[in-house]
């Protein structure tokens, strides 16, 4: 089954402890994206990738990095997280390079910060 | 000024009815747009997407984009209770290769 896959998909963690979630996508898409979603906010980009090894900032980076070690994975990492990261995050991948194409997202990973 | 702009709703229809979704984009560098379907608590599907100027229909979707207007509708003609989601319109700039997604327009269609 074609599909974006997230892990964790809860997370509670405290403050500055650091902390990876994974994405992985089995459709051999070229382009990877973070988003998170907050109330009143909408999704707002993280960090996008338009190949391996090919990393660029979103419209909201700080406090994120990621990596593009192989074309299916493309995990975000929060290396001192903050409760201003509490937030739902969405993986998404794009069969274009370019992304301007049909994103599809994984299930989401509900991350709280105390 | 924000990238995408859409009336957060909610947004109230009966049954059968035309539901109208709009979207305004700031940057007319914007090529490619986008519509995107949430139900509560799950993540965002694809509905429509949009490239040039007009009219794109697929099967009770309508998309039409005006990019002198620098505008982007969706129209859901014959609306179902199983049309009730959230809809976010998104753009992608090609230049940056970012996406902008609006904040969604909550609709509900009452049986």
């Amino acid at each position: 089954e074609a599909q974006v896959t997230q892990n964790p998909r809860y997370l509670i963690t405290v403050t500055g402890k650091k902390l990876t979630v994974t994405c992985s996508q089995n459709m051999n898409h070229e382009y990877m994206s973070w988003y998170r979603q907050d109330p009143g906010l909408g999704l707002r980009q993280i960090y996008y990738s338009m190949n391996v090894e090919v990393t660029d900032k979103g419209d909201v980076p700080e406090g994120y990095k990621v990596s593009r070690k192989e074309k299916r994975n493309f995990p975000l990492i929060l290396e001192s997280p903050s409760p201003n990261q509490t937030s739902l995050y969405f993986c998404a991948s794009s069969l274009s390079m370019s992304g301007s194409g049909e994103q599809f997202f994984g299930p989401g990973t509900r991350l709280t910060v105390l | 000024q924000k990238e995408v702009e859409q009336n957060s709703g909610p947004l109230s229809v009966p049954e059968g009815a035309i539901a109208s979704l709009n979207c305004t984009y700031s940057d007319r560098v914007s090529q490619s747009f986008f519509w995107y379907r949430q139900y509560s608590g799950k993540s965002p599907e694809l509905i429509m997407s949009i490239y040039s100027n007009g009219d794109k229909e697929d099967g009770r979707f309508t998309a039409q984009l005006n990019k002198a207007s620098q505008y982007v509708s969706l129209l859901i003609r014959d609306s179902q209770p199983s049309d009730s989601a959230t809809y976010l319109c998104a753009v992608n700039k090609n230049t940056g290769n970012q996406f902008y997604f609006g904040t969604g327009t909550s609709l509900t269609v009452i049986p």
